[in-house]
């Protein structure tokens, strides 16, 4: 069965610096997606960033990037120029095809003003 | 945006009583998950649906919980007897099985507490 490792419960960064979460996966398919999301404590669960395996090239949206490494099944999460907006519970999930997300335990993130 | 609706929003029952959790997924949207989500145990599967037939529900303690899709406008999640234990917010999700690349969209989740 395909596991979901976040290995930081929690981290902290500064205002307006940048912070890395961490995750890794497991698997011995060779297709499938990775995504993370952001729950606020408004507990609504909110995409931030996907990831297609057989792409090589790592994902980007705005201020959010990934380090995808498909060997080491590493897909980290990069926050540039943190806001207090982004402080969050923030999980990475995986997915084969059209089946379900299996999410790791989480990591959240405190912004310090 | 789309969105999908859940409700209620927040439920206090009494051990024993039934709770029914009801969920409108997004339009055009043919595959729909429950989720639960508890401190211990992280965001786990209770099972999901494409085009209202039921895929997996291995997640679910059968004894207790029940989903259905009367209809592609509407998932419910039933317990009876409800129990303690199943305080948790629980979350409806869906997607489409034909767009892969596509992020399964959540709702706002259901918070259940259960004294």
């Amino acid at each position: 069965a395909q596991t979901v490792t976040q290995s930081q419960p929690e981290m902290s960064v500064q205002e307006a610096e940048t912070v890395t979460l961490s995750c890794t996966y497991d698997t011995s398919e060779s297709d499938y997606y990775l995504f993370w999301y952001k729950q606020p404590p408004s507990r609504q669960m909110i995409l931030v960033i996907r990831q297609e395996a057989y792409k090589q090239q790592n994902a980007t949206e705005n201020r959010f990037s990934v380090n995808f490494q498909k060997a080491a099944k590493s897909f980290s999460l990069k926050i540039s120029d943190s806001q207090l907006g982004d402080a969050a519970m923030y999980f990475c999930a995986y997915r084969r095809g059209a089946q379900k997300l299996v999410f790791g335990q989480g990591t959240r993130l405190t912004i310090n003003p | 945006d789309a969105r999908v609706t859940q409700t209620p929003r927040d439920k206090v029952t009494e051990m024993g009583q039934e709770v029914t959790m009801r969920c409108q997924p997004i339009l055009g949207h043919n595959t729909v998950f429950w989720y639960r989500q508890t401190m211990m145990q992280g965001l786990e599967l209770l099972a999901y649906f494409r085009n209202r037939a039921p895929l997996d529900d291995s997640g679910m303690p059968k004894d207790r919980f029940s989903a259905e899709m009367p209809d592609a406008t509407l998932a419910t999640l039933k317990i009876q007897p409800s129990e303690p234990r199943d305080s948790a917010v629980y979350f409806c999700a869906s997607g489409n099985g034909d767009s892969l690349m596509d992020g399964y969209t959540f709702g706002s989740g259901t918070r259940l507490t259960v004294v």
